[in-house]
């Protein structure tokens, strides 16, 4: 089992939609927790750190759910800007990332 | 710059043959990464410098991978004697501080492609 795992997609969701996805850890030490956006063939941003009373940002929510081991992104309101990849990041008390294989989304016109 | 930099942007290079690729960190920040991202899949851990120190290089693959930083800012990976599966897209990260609640924030990588 790998240590973070996404559903790959692809989300095709019309404009407006709200979409969600899940992240599962196995690693129940883990401490930190991010949302990383990745446009295709470019490098992932950072979209949002993701903190245990869950945090919001514009359209963006983000929840961790620790005894169930998940992380989740909402987004609200979908624009076709937001068509990219999701990584989901785990991090246990040391510096390394555990990436996840990231969730596609399309957002369609 | 005030994001991270990667060299060259795109590489090419025939099996067997050495290559070095640069990262050039954000001014000031204290750790670095490298990462390596096959297609469709998320990056992967290769290696990790506080400083000039190497304090954990757990994720290179074989010992062909060999990554430095002498001063403590820019570092290279190099790979030597280079195989197919070797292609990839190598990401630099660097962050502020070392401990893991710091973003990392990475550089627009290289694209290795062996022949």
């Amino acid at each position: 089992r790998k240590e973070v795992e996404q559903d790959p997609g692809p989300f095709n969701v019309p404009e407006g939609a709200t979409v969600a996805f899940n992240c599962t850890y196995s690693n129940s030490a883990s401490q930190s927790f991010f949302w990383y956006r990745q446009d295709c063939r470019k490098e992932p941003k950072l979209l949002m750190s993701v903190y245990s009373s869950g945090n919001e940002d514009g359209r963006f929510t983000a929840q961790l759910n620790r005894a169930s081991q998940y992380i989740s992104l909402l987004i609200r309101d979908s624009k076709l800007s937001d068509s990219a990849t999701y990584l989901c990041v785990v991090s246990s008390g040391t510096y390394k990332y555990i990436f996840g294989t990231g969730t596609r989304l399309k957002v369609l016109a | 710059g005030a994001g991270v930099s990667q060299s060259p942007r795109y590489k090419v290079a025939k099996r067997g043959q050495d290559v070095a690729l640069r990262c050039d960190p954000i001014s000031g920040h204290v750790s670095l990464f490298w990462y390596q991202q096959a297609l469709g899949q998320g990056p992967e851990f290769l290696t990790y410098f506080q400083n000039e120190a190497q304090l954990d290089k757990s994720g290179l693959p074989s010992d062909r991978f060999f990554a430095e930083r002498p001063e403590g800012s820019v570092s290279t990976l190099k790979i030597q004697r280079t195989q197919q599966e070797d292609s990839a897209v190598y990401l630099c990260a660097s962050s502020l501080g070392h401990t893991n609640n710091q973003p990392q924030h990475f550089g627009d990588g290289t694209r290795l492609s062996i022949l």
